[in-house]
């Protein structure tokens, strides 16, 4: 597609239960990010994607925090057993070639989620 | 420790003025990049402007400037000629390179925006 896409916009979920959350990025794109936002903040780092290297999971807040990217492509970011502090704008973002400094992201919509 | 930091939780300016936005950033990498990013209330990251630690010269995109001082470590945005549609969330950001890869972006935690008419 033409720009990076996200689903769900927005979810709302019962504490306690699992959601996922999908990123589609621009094609071609080797480098493939996801950063939380809360109410007011900032971006806060969870994970990056490079190719078929290990992805980098160091912003990952807890081990209920995973994500994958199957084929290079398609992110999956799965969150167990939510909690209310889960509640934010999970942001994805993809850029041709993480090889080069001078590349800029390109942001999906983001997921809206909300536990209650 | 904090790598961004921007001390202006929120700004005002003059429909027509310029202003600038500080950002100051912490690295012991002699490559790295700095961005901006503007997020309107719609929610969506529209990247400005980029300036790489090697580059001569400031950079520049039509109403945005970047004013880097690197012994500062310093990168403010100046917008000129301020319009309402600038209203918005600013965040600056870095990303540090080593000799063989490069890293995750790493955003402040952003200005506050607002264009008086």
């Amino acid at each position: 597609g033409a720009g990076v896409s996200q689903s769900p916009s927005n979810k709302v979920t019962e504490k306690g239960k699992d959601v996922e959350l999908r990123c589609d990025p621009i094609s071609g794109h080797t480098a493939l990010y996801w950063y939380r936002q809360s109410l007011g903040q900032g971006l806060e780092f969870l994970i990056y994607f490079q190719g078929n290297s290990a992805p980098d999971k160091s912003g990952l807040p807890s081990d209920r925090f995973s994500a994958e990217r199957t084929g290079g492509s398609v992110s999956t970011l799965t969150i167990q057993r939510t909690q209310q502090e889960d509640s934010a704008v999970y942001l994805c973002a993809s850029s041709p070639n993480s090889e080069g400094l001078g590349y800029g992201y390109t942001f999906g919509s983001g997921t809206r989620l909300t536990v209650v | 420790a904090q790598k961004i930091t921007q001390t202006q939780p929120g700004m005002f300016v003059q429909e027509k003025e310029a202003v600038t936005l500080d950002c100051t950033y912490d690295t012991s990498d002699p490559s790295y990049g700095l961005f901006w990013y503007k997020q309107p209330s719609s929610g969506e990251m529209i990247f400005l402007i980029y300036q790489g630690s090697y580059d001569q010269q400031n950079a520049t995109e039509g109403r945005y400037s970047l004013n880097f001082q690197k012994a500062r470590k310093s990168a403010n945005l100046v917008i000129s000629a301020s319009q309402l549609g600038d209203s918005a969330m600013y965040f600056c950001a870095m990303r540090e390179g080593t000799k063989t890869s490069y890293d995750k972006v790493i955003f402040g935690p952003g200005t506050s925006l607002s264009v008086i008419p």
